[in-house]
């Protein structure tokens, strides 16, 4: 079993949708949970990074953290076509280095 | 652009070949890692250097496989006698020590083809 679970989708919604991704994960001591956005060919980028549990907001892009049940979700409000991407969620913490584990990542595709 | 460079871009080789990969950091970053990404799958972590230590080795990371980082600058992946399973989008990141937060800034990749 893979320490990070994510549903690979592919995920595809109308313009203006409200986008919901999420990932579980298995090790307690993670502590540091972020989500990347890749577009094709490229390198994940950061939209995301909340520390233990709780609710970050950026915009359209809201982040939550359950450490209870080991539950990572991101949602995006008011989906855009630009928003046509993978998302990559990502934990670390324990005596990582801060290395990074990631989920498969989620194909999303938002049509005009 | 994260500030985060790589080169080439793209490999294309013959298996049994060697291959060199660059990456230059952000020039205040002192932690650097290197993971490796295949069709459909997120980055699998590979290697890590806190300046110019290397100081952890994933699995995956076979006897074929080197990693240097001799300056505490750039640093190099090597991969000896490749083989077609190489072949994947090698991806580097790096980060501050300081500040707690664990966000790693990537390259844009470079994706290497093994024939």
């Amino acid at each position: 079993q893979k320490e990070v679970e994510q549903d690979p989708g592919p995920l595809s919604v109308p313009e203006g949708a409200i986008v919901s991704l999420n990932c579980t994960y298995s090790n307690s001591a993670f502590q540091y949970f972020m989500w990347y956005r890749q577009y094709s060919r490229k390198g994940p980028e950061l939209l995301m990074y909340t520390y233990s549990s709780g609710n970050k907001e950026d915009g359209r892009f809201t982040a939550q953290v359950d450490k209870s049940s080991k539950y990572i979700s991101l949602f995006i409000r008011d989906s855009q076509p630009s928003d046509s991407a993978t998302y990559l969620c990502a934990t670390a913490g324990g005596t990582s280095y801060g290395k990074l584990t990631f989920g498969q990542g989620t194909i999303l595709t938002v049509h005009p | 652009d994260t500030g985060v460079s790589q080169d080439p871009r793209h490999k294309i080789t013959k298996r049994g070949q060697n291959v060199t990969f660059r990456c230059d950091p952000i020039s205040e970053h002192n932690r650097l890692y290197w993971y490796r990404q295949t069709l459909g799958q997120g980055p699998e972590f590979l290697t890590y250097f806190q300046n110019e230590a290397q100081l952890e080795k994933s699995r995956l990371l076979s006897d074929r496989f080197s990693a240097e980082r001799p300056k505490g600058s750039f640093s190099t992946l090597e991969i000896q006698r490749t083989e077609q399973g190489d072949s994947a989008m090698y991806l580097c990141a790096s980060r501050r020590t300081s500040g707690g937060r664990e966000t790693q800034y990537f390259g844009p990749g470079t994706r290497l083809l093994v024939l």
